[in-house]
């Protein structure tokens, strides 16, 4: 079936630092990726939606310049957290869709921002 | 702006009961639902989906019952098992977007 690869699967970084999440469709082509952040005991929240080789679309709140998102090739996707935050500190999730219902998640990315 | 709502944040079952999970959606432009099991710490794993045109999909264990005119879907597990034990979201597609919204999940326990 379709994998999708998430690393890494948690990172602990220091306040003003970047951060870097990569997605990867392994054995299908993802022509459309969304980033999804989870906090405790809460739903999944979609962040943005990136097709490749354009620019991602944002949900409202989510701020474009602090979750760069570049989804250069049909299987690669990345999710980069500038100058993150205690606040950033969330789960990150990713998912890749390859068909037009079929859509695979990511195993995620705990990131703790101290 | 809850689009997709799951009332129940817990459930409680008995081992070779039935699990019941509920989803309601307000959106009538969602075409496609689907239903993921989730533990903490990890992606969510795709159970069943239903499209906005049949009333009943199946699976195995697994059963996803849609009414469109409630605007409720609801999954059934029978029998549970102690391994179902996690927690469950729905999630609505609207088709124009191919955007995916979940529900807040259900926990659901399947007691020995």
């Amino acid at each position: 079936g379709a994998v999708v690869s998430q690393h890494p699967s948690w990172v602990i970084c220091k306040s003003g630092t970047s951060v870097k999440i990569e997605c990867r469709s392994l054995d299908f082509q993802a022509t459309t990726m969304f980033w999804y952040r989870q906090f405790p005991k809460q739903s999944l929240m979609l962040m943005a939606t990136s097709n490749e080789g354009s620019k991602a679309t944002y949900e409202q709140g989510v701020e474009k310049d602090k979750f760069l998102i570049n989804h250069a090739s049909l299987t690669l996707s990345t999710l980069t957290v500038t100058s993150a935050h205690p606040e950033d500190s969330s789960f990150y999730i990713c998912s890749a869709r390859g068909t037009p219902d079929g859509y695979t998640f990511g195993s995620g990315t705990r990131l703790t921002v101290v | 702006d809850q689009q997709v709502k799951q009332n129940s944040p817990s459930l409680s079952v008995q081992e070779g009961r039935i699990s019941i999970l509920n989803c309601d959606y307000t959106n009538s432009m969602f075409d496609y639902f689907l239903w993921y099991k989730k533990y903490p710490a990890e992606g969510p794993t795709f159970l069943i989906s239903i499209s906005s045109i049949k009333d009943k999909n199946e699976d195995g264990r697994f059963t996803v019952f849609l009414n469109k005119s409630a605007k409720h879907l609801s999954l059934h597990i029978v029998p549970s098992q102690p391994g179902d034990s996690a927690v469950y979201f729905c999630a609505a597609k609207a088709g124009n977007t191919g955007k995916l919204i979940f529900g807040q999940g259900t926990t659901l326990q399947v007691k020995p």
